[in-house]
């Protein structure tokens, strides 16, 4: 059980817009920013998109990030066969005993 | 062109103990916050420590809290993973990974993974 929530899976046509959701609490996404990070079956992580809604150079502009609250989303428009790829969020978590860094269980991204 | 390298990875039993190494290369290593994060086979990612810099802070998650220990060796730009009594439940690829103050701390390189399996 992850502390932050997402979709197991969603998926979209050539072309289309998907979001993913990341649900967490006050004391996660709440407080801290939200980090996205894509990675392909096999690979390691790539960060897609860090403090909210900031792409790191490189990655292109059909990715956007958005947070309110205790909730934040990923969007993707444009897809691409290649955006195939499990998709995670994150957030430091201020917990009474120390912080953590908290991630979400993944959404695996099917292009249809 | 920053590289991160894990090493370390192998088959051990329960109850073990391990040490897995992080070369750092491409960047000024003694500068920036460093963290472990490990993936189960076909599960998702899980954080479990992390090292700062200079005051060399350090943090783990509740289960492996008592029994892996974080270091860094900056005049050798490596990072380390002690782990102690290990469990069957601690299988996984086991990734080092920078943290980037520029961006409120995102992990924004990861080094490829060592696998850790811990079977009898």
């Amino acid at each position: 059980q992850s502390v932050l929530t997402q979709p197991p899976s969603v998926s979209g046509a050539p072309g289309q817009r998907v979001t993913i959701s990341c649900s967490g609490s006050s004391s996660n996404i709440g407080t801290n920013t939200v980090n996205w990070y894509q990675q392909v079956p096999g690979t390691a992580p790539k960060l897609l998109i860090h403090s909210n809604n900031r792409r790191p150079s490189g990655v292109p502009d059909r990715f956007s990030g958005s947070k309110s609250g205790t909730s934040a989303s990923l969007a993707i428009s444009g897809l691409q066969s290649e955006d195939e790829a499990d998709y995670y969020c994150a957030s430091w978590d201020d917990r009474v005993n120390g912080p953590d860094v908290v991630f979400g269980g993944g959404t695996k991204l099917t292009v249809l | 062109e920053v590289q991160l390298v894990e090493s370390g990875g192998a088959l051990v039993q329960p109850g073990g103990s391990l040490r897995l190494s992080c070369v750092a290369s491409g960047f000024t290593f003694r500068s920036y916050e460093m963290n472990w994060v490990r993936q189960a086979p076909g599960k998702g990612l899980e954080w479990i420590s992390y090292i700062g810099t200079f005051d060399r802070t350090i943090y783990y998650v509740d289960s492996v809290e008592g029994r892996f220990t974080i270091s860094r060796d900056d005049a050798r730009n490596s990072l380390s993973l002690q782990m102690n009594s290990l469990r069957v439940e601690d299988t996984a690829v086991y990734y080092c990974a920078r943290a980037q103050v520029d961006y409120d701390g995102a992990f924004d390189f990861w080094g490829q993974g060592t696998l850790v399996t811990v079977s009898s």
